[in-house]
């Protein structure tokens, strides 16, 4: 069945360091969204990914898909603290519902 | 409303009651998602309505799990003979179209707590 795995599952990096999280699927993917989630919060959309090998930018957010729309990942430069929650992947395979990925963790220590 | 609401945002039951849980999607959103988010895990897919068709629930993880748009807005999730296991947050999220690709706006989510 359709998984979608991330690492690494908590990273913790002092304020003004970068943070890079990765998904893999195990089946290619129609498009890929990421999220956030604040502890004690729910999901927030970040951004879609539709095309191979597309890379998006916000701020100091990097999104890359890979050429195989398999993998995808986030990079953030110089984190703040306001970075601090889960930041889960989402594959979409091509139906309506979201796959969505074990979630890294990420703790900013100021 | 401006989101997807969600109530009640917390709910104890005891092992054996029904529940149920209610979401209130962005007026106007035709795709309605529910999804189990269990404590350190992501969210997981239960079941998707366009408009008040229920076009799958592959995801519901048993018979005691049921859900329902009757007229194509609010939706209620329903838990059967609640066990200890169905402890989680269900999430509701609802999308202005059809298409996979559509955003997904998530409510707060509802913390059911099973003893």
């Amino acid at each position: 069945g359709q998984q979608v795995m991330q690492i690494p599952q908590y990273q913790h990096v002092q304020e003004g360091e970068d943070f890079t999280t990765y998904c893999n699927s195990s089946t290619t993917l129609s498009n890929i969204q990421w999220y956030k989630q604040r502890p004690g919060g729910h999901p927030v959309f970040l951004i879609q990914l539709v095309k191979s090998g597309e890379v998006k930018k916000q701020k100091r957010l990097t999104f890359q898909f890979g050429e195989a729309k398999k993998n995808s990942s986030l990079h953030i430069t110089a984190t703040q603290t306001t970075d601090v929650g889960t930041y889960f992947c989402a594959g979409n395979p091509g139906a309506n519902n979201l796959f969505f990925g074990t979630g890294t963790r990420l703790t900013v220590i100021p | 409303g401006a989101g997807v609401s969600q109530s009640p945002r917390y709910k104890v039951a005891k092992r054996g009651q029904d529940v149920a849980l209610r979401c209130d999607p962005i007026s106007g959103h035709v795709s309605l998602f529910w999804y189990q988010q269990a404590l350190g895990q992501g969210p997981e897919f239960l079941t998707y309505f366009q408009n008040e068709a229920q076009l799958d629930k592959s995801g519901l993880p048993s018979d005691r799990f049921f859900a329902e748009r009757p007229e194509g807005s609010v939706s209620t999730l329903k838990i059967q003979r609640t066990q200890q296991e169905d402890s989680a947050v269900y999430l509701c999220a609802s999308s202005s179209g059809t298409a996979g690709t559509d955003t997904q706006y998530f409510g707060p989510g509802t913390r059911l707590t099973v003893l």
